[in-house]
């Protein structure tokens, strides 16, 4: 099941902060977070692995939900650099092992 | 240290015609995954090898699609014949470890244009 990102689009001044949350009907395994800027490959940010996590990278931080169903991707203080799509990235187990299933994306414009 | 490298960077083909897309991972890095993003959307999985062994190849679209991995380090994969509905872009990535823990390192992408 893909994790449902929102929201879809969000424009900013630098400066300004967003917040992008990710949310599945089922407890998950893990969540990782990526961003992707025009024609480049998606980065690694960061992944939560426990309920109730905090991490932070700079000035982007996130958190994962005690029941695990729940992230969100805290941007302060947005910076141009910022600009991309983020995805948030869930792990799914199956006969296989895992394997990750991305949401469709949210784009970020930060603009001076 | 080198990162995912793709290769080609872009293709556009014929409908019917063959492509062959390669993947180089970083070194040492045992897993590997295919996805891809049509326009827009999100970045879709396709498959997972762990050294030469196919993990999960669940999200293979259908059987025009082959995915190789020889001796556990580049992999390919192969669309033949293309179709238009396969346009997109093919990412590659490598993690050392896999599962829910593994951070994945991924490649600049192939884009790929059906016409």
């Amino acid at each position: 099941q893909q994790p449902v990102q929102s929201p879809q689009a969000v424009i900013l001044r630098e400066g300004e902060d967003a917040v992008i949350n990710c949310s599945s009907s089922k407890a998950l395994y893990s969540v990782h977070w990526y961003r992707q800027k025009h024609g480049e490959a998606p980065v690694f940010l960061m992944i939560l692995l426990k309920g109730g996590e905090q991490k932070g990278h700079e000035k982007i931080s996130a958190s994962f939900n005690e029941k695990k169903q729940q992230s969100s991707l805290y941007l302060t203080a947005s910076q141009l650099s910022y600009s991309g799509t983020y995805f948030c990235g869930t792990e799914m187990g199956g006969t296989g092992g895992f394997k990750t299933i991305f949401g469709a994306g949210t784009r970020l414009f930060v603009k001076a | 240290e080198a990162g995912v490298t793709q290769f080609p960077s872009h293709s556009v083909i014929e409908k019917g015609q063959t492509v062959t897309l390669r993947c180089d991972p970083i070194s040492g890095h045992d897993n590997l995954y295919w996805y891809r993003r049509v326009m827009g959307k999100e970045i879709k999985f396709l498959l997972h090898f762990v050294k030469e062994s196919k993990q999960d190849e669940s999200g293979m679209p259908n059987n025009r699609f082959l995915a190789e991995r020889t001796g556990g380090t580049y992999s390919t994969l192969k669309v033949q014949p293309a179709e238009l509905e396969d346009s997109g872009v093919y990412f590659c990535a490598s993690s050392q470890m896999g599962g829910p823990h593994g951070e994945q390192y991924f490649g600049p992408g192939t884009r790929l244009t059906v016409t």
